[in-house]
């Protein structure tokens, strides 16, 4: 079965500590994406990769680093200087055009403790 | 600025009734939408797709209307059933462009049995 996964389910974090959020899929997909949800603000862009070796920032990716060396893998850290990480992180997928929307994981719930 | 928006955070509506989920774009660039329904803890899942080039999409009991002078779309569920309740989710996007959808902050859907 195709799909995109994303581990672990939950993480939790020290503060001043970076953290490292897995995500593949196995959809042949070219574009992967990261996105951000907080209560009453929706999904929100950090990062995406069209290609491998290639990947642009979103809306809010600072504190934030990626990196595209598989196809199949998009994983995201968490840096120390993001100031407020705790939040749901979902890990999407689509095929180059995108006309089809995304498919996505199953998310990633941190928590800085 | 929010450039898909859903002004309802929340709607309850009786089993077997119509739910009628609104969104609303200012960039008038975008050409294609879709919803997206999610449950808690998990990733948003693919519902249903409208283009520009067209006013309504259906399938099943679920319906899209698009009003594009009025940057207007709405999602039509009929009969609502229990399942149902989730939080919906409008994108947007320019399908000439990269893809890269914009989400709105999501209205919540309570079926009431």
């Amino acid at each position: 079965d195709g799909g995109i996964t994303q581990s672990p389910k939950y993480l939790f974090r020290k503060e001043g500590q970076n953290v490292t959020l897995s995500c593949e899929q196995n959809l042949n997909h070219d574009a992967m994406y990261w996105y951000r949800q907080d209560p009453g603000q929706g999904l929100r862009l950090i990062y995406y990769s069209q290609i491998v070796n290639d990947f642009q920032k979103g809306d809010i990716a600072e504190g934030y680093s990626v990196s595209r060396e598989k196809k199949e893998s998009f994983p995201l850290t968490v840096t120390s200087a993001q100031k407020n990480p705790t939040a749901f992180y979902l890990c999407a997928s689509s095929m180059s055009q995108g006309l089809y929307g995304y498919t996505f994981g199953s998310g990633t719930r941190l928590t800085v403790v | 600025d929010q450039q898909v928006k859903q002004n309802s955070p929340s709607l309850s509506v009786q089993e077997g009734r119509i739910s009628i989920l609104n969104c609303d774009y200012t960039n008038s660039m975008f050409d294609y939408f879709l919803w997206y329904k999610k449950y808690p803890a998990e990733g948003p899942t693919f519902l249903i797709s409208i283009s520009s080039i067209k006013d309504k999409n259906e399938d099943g009991r679920f319906t899209v209307f698009l009003n594009k002078s009025a940057k207007h779309l709405s999602l039509h569920i009929v009969p609502s059933q229990p399942g149902d309740s989730a939080v919906y989710f409008c994108a947007a996007s320019v399908s000439s462009g990269t893809y890269k959808y914009i989400f709105g902050t999501g209205t919540r859907l309570k079926v009431l049995a």
